[in-house]
């Protein structure tokens, strides 16, 4: 069983469009993450939700939301895409907010 | 804002040597974490260190919270092939009553065999 399963794994798009990308975590978790890594390989944070509740965003466009329905899922939702929002997109969840994450596969994200 | 700084950024490596690489920053952290990424796939966790000194391992990786809080060594001992990767350490902050992980630049390792 995946602990942390992000669909698509890849995802090609053209520019303008609106995506959603979906991730569960079936390890009980409280917490749940979006992280963006860029094309260096860079980790940065983008939001965190903890039981259903925002408590991280990141200076994110608004074009990016977030949507938690229930504490095992945390979807991300992307209007008019532009082409530099091409990168790895990693879902992770962790016990609560002081401790390590346990991250998806990715969502290789292609703006064309 | 704040940044961790990871060196070396990559390095080769011949198999069996061992590994050390750094994390500092200027920032004080309350945990560090280590992390190793494969092509493809998400980082998985290696070690937590969750007080300054603690020095933690896991079976040839051994890590070190460092006495100033500014910064995590990571050691690996007798490399092999399937070490390959890239290393991320990743500090937490606690400024603003916000708890989130600030990962580093990374270092990449690369094995000789």
């Amino acid at each position: 069983d995946t602990a942390v399963s992000q669909t698509p794994k890849y995802l090609v798009t053209q520019m303008g469009n609106d995506k959603s990308i979906k991730c569960e975590q079936n390890l009980g978790h409280d917490t749940m993450y979006w992280y963006k890594q860029d094309s260096k390989k860079f980790l940065k944070i983008m939001f965190s939700y903890n039981n259903k509740e925002l408590i991280i965003n990141e200076t994110v466009p608004n074009r990016f939301s977030p949507k938690s329905p229930d504490k095992a899922h945390l979807n991300l939702h992307i209007n008019s895409l532009e082409l530099g929002d091409s990168a790895v997109y990693f879902c992770a969840s962790s016990v609560g907010i002081y401790y390590g994450y346990t991250f998806g596969s990715g969502t290789r994200l292609t703006v064309v | 804002g704040q940044q961790l700084n990871q060196s070396p950024q990559s390095m080769f490596i011949q198999e069996g040597e061992d590994v050390s690489m750094n994390c500092t920053s200027s920032s004080i952290f309350n945990t560090w974490l280590w992390y190793k990424q494969e092509p493809g796939e998400g980082p998985v966790l290696l070690i937590a260190l969750y007080k300054a000194g603690e020095l933690t391992s896991n079976g040839r990786l051994t890590a070190q919270f460092g006495i100033t809080r500014k910064d995590s060594f990571l050691n690996i001992s007798a490399s092999i092939p399937s070490d390959v990767g890239i290393y991320f350490c990743a500090g937490q902050l606690t400024s603003s009553g916000t708890y989130k992980y600030i990962f580093g630049t990374g270092t990449r390792l690369k094995v000789l065999a």
